[in-house]
C-alpha cells in the first residue's frame, strides 16, 4: 500500500527558478491538499482539490499553482522561487465521507537560496 | 475564522510519566477535532479524533475528550514510552452544511515531545 507519494524528498532551488512538486495517491480519494510546514507554525493550507478538474485556494496560495487532471495526481508548481518559500511541503488526501481524516505523504523539504 | 492553540513546547518526560498536551480551539458551529502525530522524518498520521461534544477519541493509549464548554481537546497518556517521542498536532475541520468544509484542516503549531529512558 503506497498511500500518498511525494517526490522529490529534498530540493535546493535558486531564487527565480521554478519547479513542480509531485504528489500521487492510490486510495481513490476525491479530496487532495497541499500544506506547508514552517518551524513552530503548524501547517498552512496552500491549495486543495475536491476532484479532477476542480481546485481552489487555501490560506497561503500566493506564489503557487496547482492542477488536477486525474483523481490520483495533484502537482504543486512554484513559478518564481523566493526565500519565503523555503519550507517543508506536505501533500495529503482524504475520503469525502471521512472529512478531516487525512493521509499525508512524507514531505518535500525545499530550500530556496 | 478558525484557530487552534496548543501548549508551548518542547515537552520532555521520563519513560512511564503522565502526559498532557493542552489544545484549545476557536471555531463557528460544530467542528470535528483531531490529534495528528509526526514521527521524525515522516509525514503526519492521524492519532485520534472526536466528532461531537463529549466524545472521547482514543488510540495507542492516548485519549482526548471533546469539551465544547471549554472549547478544548487535551491529549493525555497515562504512561509514555520512548517510542512516543514525536511532534503532536491538534487540528480541526469544520462540519459545514452540505460538506463545504471539504475536510480542510486548521492546525495548531505543534508540540515536540521527547521521552527519555
Amino acid at each position: 500500500n503506497a498511500g500518498v507519494t511525494q517526490t522529490p524528498k529534498f530540493r535546493i532551488l535558486k531564487i527565480g527558478q521554478s519547479m513542480t512538486l509531485q504528489c500521487t495517491q492510490d486510495m481513490n480519494h476525491n479530496y487532495m491538499y497541499w500544506y506547508r510546514q514552517d518551524p513552530g507554525m503548524g501547517l498552512k493550507l496552500i491549495y486543495y482539490s475536491v476532484g479532477a478538474g476542480i481546485t481552489d485556494k487555501g490560506e497561503v496560495p500566493n506564489g503557487y499553482n496547482v492542477s488536477r487532471s486525474t483523481t490520483e495526481d495533484f502537482p504543486l508548481r512554484l513559478e518564481l522561487a523566493a526565500p519565503s518559500q523555503t519550507s517543508v511541503y506536505f501533500c495529503a488526501s482524504s475520503d469525502p465521507q471521512r472529512r478531516g481524516e487525512a493521509f499525508f505523504g512524507q514531505g518535500t523539504r525545499l530550500t530556496v537560496v | 475564522g478558525n484557530s487552534v492553540t496548543q501548549m508551548e513546547g518542547p515537552v520532555t518526560l521520563s519513560e512511564e510519566a503522565f502526559l498532557t498536551i493542552n489544545c484549545t480551539y476557536t471555531a463557528t458551529g460544530y467542528p470535528s477535532l483531531f490529534w495528528y502525530v509526526q514521527y521524525p522524518g515522516e509525514g503526519l498520521q492521524l492519532l485520534l479524533k472526536a466528532t461531537k461534544a463529549d466524545d472521547k477519541g482514543s488510540n495507542k493509549g492516548f485519549e482526548a475528550t471533546y469539551r465544547k464548554e471549554t472549547t478544548s481537546f487535551h491529549l493525555e497518556k497515562g504512561s509514555v514510552q520512548v517510542s512516543d517521542s514525536a511532534v503532536y498536532f491538534c487540528a480541526l475541520t469544520q462540519r459545514g452544511a452540505g460538506g463545504t468544509s471539504y475536510g480542510k484542516l486548521t492546525f495548531g503549531q505543534g508540540t515536540i515531545l521527547t521521552v527519555h529512558p
